[in-house]
């Protein structure tokens, strides 16, 4: 079964600290996708990467960073972690340029303290 | 992409029908209509698309109307692991990034 893996389920990190989120993708998708969800809302895309070493601002960038140095893998880093950035983070991927073929991974809940 | 509506909650018996209406009638002749939902924390997962013939795959139908600005999906016989956000998404498939863009959805509860 095809599958985007996210590393943690869960995490709890302070204020200020690094935090790095990873996803791996087995699918050799050449999109990769990062969104926040936050209640009221909903999805929204911070990063995507449509290839090795590219990556683009999705729509609320802002105190994130993102790095793909392999097809597989896309992290992304808060670099000063805040409690504004407390939230689930979801990864996805897929192929080309159709929007049928996203796959999400299960999400990490991150919480900043 | 074109925006699109939808109910933010509706109710559905266990073995019925469910049919989820979306809005879109600022569509335009490229844009394509998906459908995907969220179970309770996990990840959105893809259901059904369609341009403007109706489809049907082994989870869902999608009827379209004619004029395209509106369109239904169809849960055949609804069971209570149907329960969840149902996104209708209508977008440009050369638009640039290829990302999604979810909207609130309908949160759809399948009761017994």
């Amino acid at each position: 079964d095809v599958k985007v893996t996210q590393s943690s389920r869960y995490l709890v990190k302070r204020t200020g600290e690094k935090v790095f989120l990873e996803c791996v993708q087995d699918m050799d998708h050449e999109n990769m996708f990062w969104y926040r969800q936050d209640p009221g809302l909903g999805l929204r895309l911070i990063y995507f990467s449509y290839d090795v070493k590219m990556k683009e601002k999705g729509d609320i960038p802002e105190g994130y960073s993102v790095s793909r140095e392999k097809k597989e893998r896309f992290s992304l880093i808060l670099e000063s972690a805040s409690t504004n950035q407390t939230s689930m983070y979801l990864c996805a991927s897929s192929f080309g340029t159709g929007g049928y073929g996203y796959t999400f991974g299960s999400g990490t809940r991150l919480t900043v303290v | 992409d074109a925006k699109t509506t939808q109910p933010p909650s509706m109710d559905c018996a266990e073995g019925r029908a469910a049919n989820l209406p979306c809005n879109h009638s600022t569509i335009s002749g490229n844009e394509y209509v998906y459908w995907y939902r969220q179970i309770h924390s996990q990840g959105p997962q893809y259901i059904i698309h369609g341009l403007k013939n109706n489809e049907t795959n082994e989870m869902a139908s999608l009827i379209i109307t004619e004029d395209r600005k509106s369109s239904t999906l169809i849960l055949p016989h609804a069971t209570l692991r149907d329960t969840a956000v149902y996104y209708c998404i209508v977008r440009d498939t050369n638009n640039a990034g290829n990302m999604l863009t979810f909207g609130g959805g309908t949160r759809l509860m399948v009761k017994p």
